[in-house]
């Protein structure tokens, strides 16, 4: 079993929509969690941190539940530009990162 | 906004030749990563650096992968011999606190082809 696990999609959904993604990590000891954007053939990039108590960011809504070791992304009114692959990323022990395989989100006009 | 260097950004190799990637982390970053991604995947962690020593390198492929960083600065990972499997997105990352989560900076990649 992987340590982070997505559901690789694609979600083509149509402009305007709300979209939820999900991550699920097995390692109960992970200390932070977050979201991170990757456009095509570029690097990863931070799109927001996930706090046990929920956290927004514009259209964006980020969730973590410590006890079902579970995280999710909801994006709102999305947006052409929306179309990316977003990663899930725990951080554990030694201050690694570890990266779920991505979902990736098509916008469509 | 300071940028994590990386060179080259794209190469094509044969396969059982040897192939290097270079890293220039954000100045002043103690901590670098190198992540491997293959197309379709998350980045996978090969090598974490603290100054220049290795903290973790329990996912390189020691038989065939290197990873430098002699004065604690830039870095090299090299393949040796290059494999058709090595084909990916080599990804350089650093931080100047990685206890604080947001503090890590991704450079551009380098993007390897076996042929």
């Amino acid at each position: 079993r992987k340590e982070v696990e997505q559901d690789p999609g694609p979600f083509n959904v149509p402009e305007g929509a709300t979209v939820a993604f999900n991550c699920t990590y097995s390692n109960s000891a992970s200390q932070s969690f977050f979201w991170y954007r990757q456009d095509c053939r570029k690097e990863p990039k931070l799109l927001m941190s996930v706090y046990s108590s929920g956290n927004e960011d514009g259209r964006f809504t980020a969730q973590l539940n410590r006890a079902s070791q579970y995280i999710s992304l909801l994006i709102r009114d999305s947006k052409l530009s929306d179309s990316a692959t977003y990663l899930c990323v725990v951080k554990g022990a030694g201050n690694m990162l570890t990266f779920g395989g991505g979902t990736r989100l098509m916008v469509k006009p | 906004e300071a940028e994590v260097a990386q060179s080259p950004r794209y190469k094509i190799t044969e396969k059982s030749q040897a192939v290097a990637f270079w890293c220039d982390p954000i100045s002043g970053h103690a901590t670098l990563y190198w992540y491997r991604q293959i197309l379709g995947q998350g980045p996978e962690l090969l090598v974490q650096f603290q100054d220049e020593s290795v903290v973790d390198d329990s996912q390189l492929p020691k038989d065939r992968f290197s990873a430098e960083r002699l004065k604690g600065v830039d870095s090299t990972l090299k393949i040796q011999p290059a494999e058709l499997g090595d084909s990916a997105m080599y990804l350089c990352a650093s931080s100047l606190d990685p206890t604080v989560g947001y503090g890590y900076t991704f450079g551009s990649g380098t993007r390897l082809t076996v042929v």
